[in-house]
């Protein structure tokens, strides 16, 4: 079975524009979660969806924004860059939300280097 | 909040030896622990989780952690250490949030090198 597939894989972008990174989760799986991981840290949580619906944030300014499809696949947006976005993008799929713990599945990321 | 410690930022072993890595946690609420590693450029592959119950968990490749609630701690331990398990790896915790998502919070992490 195909695990979560990110794209593009790597990319580089300049200062001041925007950029799409996407994700599609594992089969079965549909609630999707976004990481950032600077280079020597543990990754940080951005956002979490579910049913197309955000349900969860993390302490990301609003240039950030995501969003969910009917088919569950995920993309990250990022507004206005500043070279601190330079970071490895992680989604990570799981197969629900709730009350509850769960896994979570990571793919491979997205290297954005912003020059 | 939630946050994770890992104390060792780098460690080295010999091959075939054994290996134990820290964490400490700190949440108020019943813990929900993880560990991931991390190859070179990779994404995160989970080893073990730790969400209720016996508190010694097993995982994939020969790893176990075992849950000290007294030392708030998750160490990550492999009675024999291979080349191949030279990565970084992740201590978490998972928090159940207000709108019902979960989130985990990483430690730095632990660059484990293997010496032939």
């Amino acid at each position: 079975d195909a695990g979560v597939t990110q794209s593009p894989t790597h990319l580089i972008k300049t200062r001041g524009q925007h950029v799409t990174l996407r994700c599609s989760p594992i089969s079965g799986h549909k609630s999707v979660s976004w990481y950032q991981q600077v280079l020597g840290q543990g990754p940080q949580f951005i956002f979490q969806y579910y049913e197309k619906e955000e349900r969860g944030r993390g302490n990301f300014p609003d240039r950030f924004s995501a969003r969910q499809f009917p088919n569950y696949s995920s993309e990250l947006n990022v507004n206005a860059l500043l070279l601190g976005d330079s970071a490895l993008y992680l989604c990570a799929s799981s197969v629900h939300t709730g009350t509850g713990p769960y896994e979570q599945y990571f793919g491979p990321g997205t290297r954005l280097t912003v020059t | 909040a939630q946050s994770v410690t890992q104390p060792d930022i780098h460690i080295t072993v010999s091959e075939g030896a054994s290996l134990e890595l820290r964490c400490n946690y700190s949440y108020g609420a019943t813990p929900y622990l993880f560990w991931y590693v991390q190859s070179p450029g990779q994404g995160l592959q989970l080893l073990l989780k730790y969400f209720s119950g016996d508190t010694l968990v097993q995982g994939i490749k020969g790893f176990e952690a075992e849950f000290k609630r007294s030392q708030s701690s998750f160490n990550l331990r492999k009675p024999s250490v291979h080349w191949s398990d030279a990565a970084e790896y992740f201590c978490a915790v998972g928090e159940v949030l207000t709108g019902g998502g979960n989130k985990l919070t990483f430690g730095t992490g632990t660059q484990l090198k293997v010496e032939l």
